[in-house]
């Protein structure tokens, strides 16, 4: 079954400085996966995702996503830190064999401090 | 842009009624599913629905839940006899296909 591991429920930084929250994935198969962040008492939105081609991708607000094979993850990143990034991040995977469906991680909060 | 919409936005009911979360998906998407969150916690797969009938369905969508798309617009999920424990945010999502799918603000169901 296609899964999705955050190994930190929480992460910390400082504003201006860069960050990294871990995802790594279990897949059969060509993996396409999608980062998304929830702000407090709102819905999952969509920031980034890999399907194909380069192992970087870029999303909205900043974001980018590193998607490494052979250590089967895909971090998201961004250069620099704002406040407004405070939120909870979920990593999913598609399982393209059930129903299409999204996995999701456990998620990780990330704190961002001024 | 286009949304994914859910109504109502709170809903409060007695436990062991039953409730209707709806939701209008994204037009041209053709993958409907419903999702559900505890307390902010891990957002868990309910049901995806393809072609007008499930695809896919997870332990927790048992006899008490069911899915309809009455009107090729509209996408429901129906709770009978809810439980205390069914007190959750439900989420409608919407999707192309392997490409990204778009979730709605959710529904907060509170059974008391």
């Amino acid at each position: 079954a296609q899964s999705v591991a955050q190994p930190e429920d929480q992460v910390n930084v400082a504003e201006g400085n860069p960050l990294t929250v871990k995802c790594t994935y279990s897949v059969s198969g060509n993996p396409y996966l999608f980062w998304y962040v929830q702000y407090p008492n709102r819905g999952l939105q969509f920031l980034l995702k890999y399907i194909t081609g380069d192992n970087l991708v870029k999303g909205s607000y900043g974001f980018e996503a590193e998607f490494n094979k052979s250590q089967t993850s895909f971090h998201l990143k961004k250069p620099s830190a704002l406040v407004s990034d405070s939120a909870l991040y979920f990593c999913a995977v598609r399982d393209m064999q059930r129903g299409n469906k999204l996995v999701f991680g456990a998620g990780t909060i990330l704190r961002v401090k001024s | 842009e286009p949304e994914v919409t859910q109504t109502p936005s709170h809903q409060v009911t007695q436990m062991g009624q039953e409730v209707i979360l709806r939701c209008v998906p994204i037009s041209n998407h053709l993958y409907f599913y419903w999702y559900r969150q505890i307390l902010g916690q891990k957002v868990e797969f309910l049901v995806s629905f393809y072609n007008n009938e499930i695809s896919e369905k997870s332990e927790i969508f048992d006899d008490q839940f069911s899915v309809e798309r009455p009107d090729g617009s509209n996408f429901t999920l129906k709770i009978r006899s809810t439980k205390l424990e069914d007190s959750a945010m439900y989420f409608c999502a919407s999707s192309e296909a392997q490409l990204e799918a778009f979730f709605g603000q959710g529904t907060r169901l509170t059974v008391v």
